[in-house]
């Protein structure tokens, strides 16, 4: 089974619109991270932004926010007042605690997000 | 954010060569490093991880004669592709991290394009 599904291949964006990434994890783990990454079409991996298991509050790094609905099992990223820039493929993360998993990180499949002026 | 090296960023050679590929943290010890493989517009495969001064522990599938990981300082790891094949052809990206626990983040370099004629 995957443990990270991001189920949106492909997204147009207006600029200057926000843009909700869906994602949904999947483990049995009380403590684990979950990641964004930014991949522009140069191939670097940037980071975005961190959500802890046991964090209460939504994380937020600027036009990038988490919205954290853990009983769901979703971390879905939100990208406020989209720029140009922003086109880029966008992968969500986990990691499980240090005793399952190796601690290593999963991805998701990525979404392709295209902003339109 | 930390820096994370990888050297060369791009690389073509003959079939039956073998190709080292570098991947060193600038300025952070890493105590575990991860080597990817991308495939185009596909997601981060894990191939391996390892740690300074042990064995790197290879993902399902992956050869561990093809795919030689030596992990010889807290600041170097290196990727070496034996015998190399056009299905080796790829993006590999390395990625480093310190410490443990599901919050540390890891640091990514900017990927190694290899094409195998």
């Amino acid at each position: 089974a995957q443990k990270i599904t991001q189920t949106q291949p492909g997204m147009f964006v207006q600029e200057k619109e926000a843009v909700t990434l869906d994602c949904t994890y999947d483990t049995s783990d009380q403590s684990y991270g979950l990641f964004w990454y930014k991949q522009p079409s140069s191939g670097e991996m940037i980071f975005l932004i961190y959500q802890g298991s046991y964090d209460e509050q939504n994380a937020t790094e600027g036009r990038y926010s988490l919205n954290f609905q853990k009983a769901r099992k979703s971390a879905n990223l939100v990208i406020s007042a989209s720029q140009l820039g922003d086109s880029a493929m966008y992968f969500c993360a986990m990691r499980e605690g240090v005793k399952a998993a190796g601690n290593k990180l999963t991805f998701g499949g990525g979404t392709r997000v295209l902003v339109k002026p | 954010g930390a820096v994370v090296s990888q050297h060369p960023s791009r690389v073509i050679c003959k079939s039956g060569t073998s190709v080292k590929i570098e991947c060193r943290s600038l300025d952070f010890q890493a105590t575990t490093m991860f080597w990817y493989r991308q495939f185009p517009k596909k997601s981060l495969m894990l191939m391996a991880t390892s740690n300074e001064g042990s064995k790197a522990t290879y993902e399902q599938g992956v050869e561990k004669d093809k795919f030689l990981i030596n992990h010889a300082s807290l600041t170097l790891s290196t990727l070496t592709v034996t015998s190399a094949h056009p299905e080796d052809s790829s993006f590999y990206i390395c990625s480093a991290r310190s410490g443990q626990g599901a919050s540390n983040e890891q640091f990514f370099g900017p990927g190694t394009r290899l094409t195998v004629l």
